[in-house]
């Protein structure tokens, strides 16, 4: 079967830094996406790793690691404006996304 | 450039009547995407579109049904709505060029519909 798990609900200090989680089980792997979501609105695209290792992109970078089926987004420097929901999707051997129910991220003063 | 545009941006139906959703892009994108979001869990699939003229079935199209006459347009039609059918509405697209083909997918803003 395909799996994606992220946890549900993390809280983090403005100005901190925070990890979030995915881990998968799909039939096939042709890339992880993360995307943002505020409440509310469209999900945005944040990044695309298809290979082992780090893709830095300003504030947010994402990892990964295909023989873990694992992969994590980094905030850094937190600001209130990240506040929003977190999905992660594995594309999978037919080309489909398939998603994580997502991690709502809440930014505390 | 408005990029997805949807409507409407919400509905509330009653059961067993018929429903269009419409969406479209100026992207000039070849693929597009029709997805449910529900509380809980993550997108899914409903139906999809690799290029004008073509479409073919995600992991929940019962229900639902698509057209696909031309590039910007991808509408998507409950035929007879169900309670269950519920839920936020998005529609997708993606400028892959075949079923192999890998690229980031951009969202409209949503449809939220209710079916009492």
């Amino acid at each position: 079967g395909q799996n994606i798990d992220q946890p549900t609900e993390m809280t983090a200090t403005e100005g901190a830094i925070v990890q979030i989680n995915c881990t998968y089980q799909t039939s096939g792997f042709n890339g992880l996406f993360w995307y943002q979501q505020h409440a509310g609105e469209a999900p945005t695209f944040l990044s695309y790793n298809v290979l082992d290792g780090l893709e830095e992109k300003g504030r947010f970078s994402s990892f990964l690691s295909r023989s873990k089926g694992y992969s994590y987004l980094l905030l850094k420097e937190l600001q209130m404006k990240d506040s929003a929901s977190y999905l992660c999707a594995i594309m999978d051997s037919n080309y489909q996304l398939i998603w994580g129910a997502g991690t709502k991220l809440i930014i505390k003063p | 450039i408005a990029g997805i545009t949807q409507a409407p941006t919400s509905q509330i139906l009653a059961a067993g009547r018929r429903m269009t959703l419409r969406c479209t892009q100026d992207m000039r994108h070849n693929a597009m995407y029709w997805y449910r979001q529900d509380l809980g869990l993550g997108l899914r699939l409903i139906h999809y579109s690799n290029t004008a003229g073509t479409t073919g079935k995600g992991e929940v199209p019962d229900g639902y049904s698509v057209s696909r006459a031309n590039t910007d347009d991808f509408p998507l039609t409950l035929a007879s709505a169900v309670p269950s059918q519920t839920s936020v509405y998005f529609c997708a697209s993606s400028d892959s060029t075949s079923n192999t083909d890998v690229d980031t997918q951009y969202f409209g803003p949503g449809t939220r519909l209710t079916v009492l």
